[in-house]
């Protein structure tokens, strides 16, 4: 089946920029997607890529998608201490039948 | 827009007990809700997809007897974990779409359950 995988911590300096990386299996994923959870709390949708595209820019979002490698990587620029939550990336598999989710990272931000 | 909610937020039983989650889209029509479960410090697992006035597509070894599924309307689908026990505790999220296939799934904020 699908796999979806994500290095499971990342520490960065406040204001410091983010990058979260995700590696996928499903070369006919049609979208790919960026989900934070605050603890305790359900998924928030940050963005999300169609396949065809190579990044996307969103305020301090940028997604940047290697479609050969089948990587995705969000880059938060300013991280702040409201950025600390963990991020998941998702695949919509071909369809957008169902998502498969990455381990998920934890952000983790330093003074 | 597109808000889900999810109720009750946590839940406390007994086990043997059977537990219902209700999952709604506030201000739009879902077409397809799904239901995941994720365990303390892990990803979510998808249990089962339900469409609108059909029976739930259920992934593999998911217990379709010990979770049921029912999508009455468009704007509520409810999870009842059935004879509960302590194993089934979790945080149970849903999520909803509101066009078939669409690329958008909107998530609800959980539910915690616990059994004892």
């Amino acid at each position: 089946g699908e796999d979806v995988e994500q290095s499971l911590f990342l520490s960065v300096r406040e204001g410091d920029s983010s990058v979260i990386n995700c590696t996928y299996t499903d070369s006919s994923s049609t979208y790919l997607y960026w989900y934070k959870q605050e603890p305790g709390a359900g998924l928030q949708l940050l963005t999300y890529i169609f396949s065809n595209m190579d990044m996307k820019q969103d305020q301090r979002l940028t997604v940047l998608l290697n479609k050969k490698d089948k990587h995705l990587s969000l880059r938060i620029a300013d991280t702040q201490t409201g950025d600390s939550a963990i991020y998941f990336c998702a695949d919509s598999g071909f369809g957008n039948e169902k998502l498969t989710f990455g381990t998920g990272t934890r952000l983790t931000i330093i003074p | 827009g597109a808000v889900v909610s999810q109720h009750p937020s946590w839940v406390i039983c007994k086990s043997g007990t059977s537990v219902k989650i209700e999952c709604r889209s506030l201000d739009f029509q879902a077409t397809t809700m799904f239901w995941y479960r994720q365990f303390p410090k892990q990803s979510l697992m998808l249990m089962a997809t339900s469409n609108e006035g059909s029976k739930a597509t259920y992934e593999q070894g998911v217990e379709k007897d010990k979770f049921l599924i029912n999508h009455a309307s468009l704007t509520l689908s409810t999870l009842t974990v059935t004879s509960a026990h302590p194993e089934d505790s979790s945080f149970y999220i849903c999520s909803a779409q509101d066009r078939p296939k669409g690329e958008t799934q909107y998530f609800g904020p959980g539910t915690r359950l616990l059994v004892l």
